[in-house]
């Protein structure tokens, strides 16, 4: 069964550089949530997604934006990077439809030096 | 805000014990939800929990939706090498768009 499919795995950056993370969500699903996960902690919700429309909003930093396209993939822009962006970020989505399951990527590691 | 208390926050135990954990919460959850995440891997769903009481099973894993709606648990059988990592207890509201909220994770170690 298709899962929900991150890119790219790993990414290093400078500080001050701007990232982007790319999400594609299980087909038919129509939202879309972005976490973060620093090491030895919890994933912290991000910003998420209902039909293309922003539905709620996180601990996000002013730095970071995100968006839904019109083929329901998401991304999340990062800019002007720190040291404290460095993370795993997930995506996960899920079908409101079908109860409240959520499933999730494999992660997008982000290393800033 | 909402939050989960999950505990415990890591376990020591033989290949072949038994596990327990748990979670609980100041507020009422619609959705109980337990992952297991290994290092570097995103969190993998494990069991979902929808009404209040439920009890499911998935192999030797087993877990229940508390009926006052603000716990559950989850127990893994005769461990296995293999059950080591981390299991995040997750909680959703009743909207249809509401963020899952995680527990702090419990870090299972099994020994040699």
């Amino acid at each position: 069964a298709a899962g929900v499919i991150q890119s790219p795995r790993h990414l290093i950056k400078e500080k001050r550089e701007t990232a982007t993370l790319k999400c594609y969500p299980i087909p038919r699903h129509d939202t879309v949530y972005w976490y973060q996960q620093g090491p030895g902690q919890d994933p912290q919700f991000l910003i998420s997604f209902y039909e293309k429309m922003q539905s709620d909003k996180g601990s996000i930093p002013d730095r970071f934006s995100a968006q839904q396209f019109s083929d329901y993939h998401s991304e999340l822009n990062m800019s002007s990077l720190e040291l404290g962006d460095s993370a795993l970020y997930f995506c996960a989505s899920r079908w409101t439809g079908a109860g409240n399951t959520i499933y999730f990527g494999e992660g997008s590691w982000l290393t800033v030096v | 805000g909402q939050q989960l208390n999950q505990s415990p926050q890591s376990m020591f135990i033989q290949e072949g014990e038994d596990v327990s954990m748990n979670c609980t919460s100041s507020s009422i959850f619609n959705t109980w939800l337990w992952y297991k995440q290994d290092p570097g891997e995103g969190p993998v769903l494990l069991i979902a929990l929808y009404k209040a009481g439920e009890l499911t099973s998935n192999g030797r894993l087993t877990a229940q939706f508390g009926i006052t709606r603000k716990d559950s648990f989850l127990n893994i059988s005769a461990s296995i090498p293999s059950d080591v990592g981390i299991y995040f207890c997750a909680g959703q509201g009743r909207n249809r768009d509401d963020k899952i909220i995680f527990g702090k994770g419990t870090r299972l170690h099994i020994l040699p």
